[in-house]
């Protein structure tokens, strides 16, 4: 069976400071790959997806970055995390078929202070 | 574009009681719908989903869905809620040749006992 790995679960970071968040899947190859953040009370926002190795499609221009070395690994980063980057970060996979279910990770809680 | 809305932020219900969350979407044409579900401090887990064929559709946890092309409508239903339902809900729409899930803002389920 599949599974979603998320890491660390919970990040305190200064403003300014760096970022990286990581997600893996277990199981399955060539999943779709996408992250989430969560604002406190708000829906789900979608920041990225990736449908292979080195594709990243960007959904909403801000601070963040993202970048998939190996098939069934993605990484959020930040060079200068800002306040408004805190937040849950979410990962999630799915097959590479249109429609296809989105599995979710367990998410990252962010605080920056 | 597609949009999803769910127009409850929140609901109480008693325990035992029967339970209905509302959602609206748009899209031209047949979308493929969701519900999840979210505990605190977690990711989301499917609870049900609705590609084609029988419009009410059976999930998890005693949940159903029907999908009404006339009324844009895919409300989730429970007939007997129990103190574990707890929970944030999300209805989220795909379409077309996207990969992406849509989500709408969630509405959060309080059970009284």
């Amino acid at each position: 069976s599949q599974t979603i790995h998320q890491w660390p679960a919970t990040l305190v970071q200064p403003v300014g400071s760096p970022l990286s968040l990581e997600c893996t899947v277990e199981g399955t190859s060539n999943p779709n790959l996408y992250w989430y953040r969560q604002a406190a009370g708000r829906g789900l926002q979608l920041l990225f997806y990736s449908v292979g190795i080195g594709q990243i499609s960007s959904e909403v221009p801000q601070n963040l970055s993202a970048s998939r070395p190996q098939d069934r690994q993605f990484i959020l980063s930040s060079k200068k995390l800002l306040l408004s980057d805190s937040g849950f970060y979410l990962c999630a996979w799915s097959l590479g078929t249109v429609g296809e279910t989105q599995y979710f990770g367990p998410g990252t809680r962010l605080l920056v202070l | 574009a597609q949009s999803v809305t769910q127009p409850d932020i929140h609901i109480t219900v008693s325990e035992g009681a029967s339970l209905e969350l509302r959602c609206n979407y748009s899209y031209g044409a047949t979308p493929y719908l969701f519900w999840y579900v979210q505990s605190p401090g977690q990711g989301l887990q499917l609870l049900l989903k609705y590609f084609s064929g029988d419009t009410l559709v059976q999930g998890i946890k005693g949940f159903e869905a029907e999908f009404k092309r006339s009324q844009s409508s895919f409300n989730l239903r429970k007939p007997s809620v129990h103190w574990s339902d707890a929970a944030e809900y999300f209805c989220a729409v795909g379409a077309g040749s996207s990969y992406k899930l849509i989500f709408g803002s969630g509405t959060r389920l309080l059970v009284r006992p």
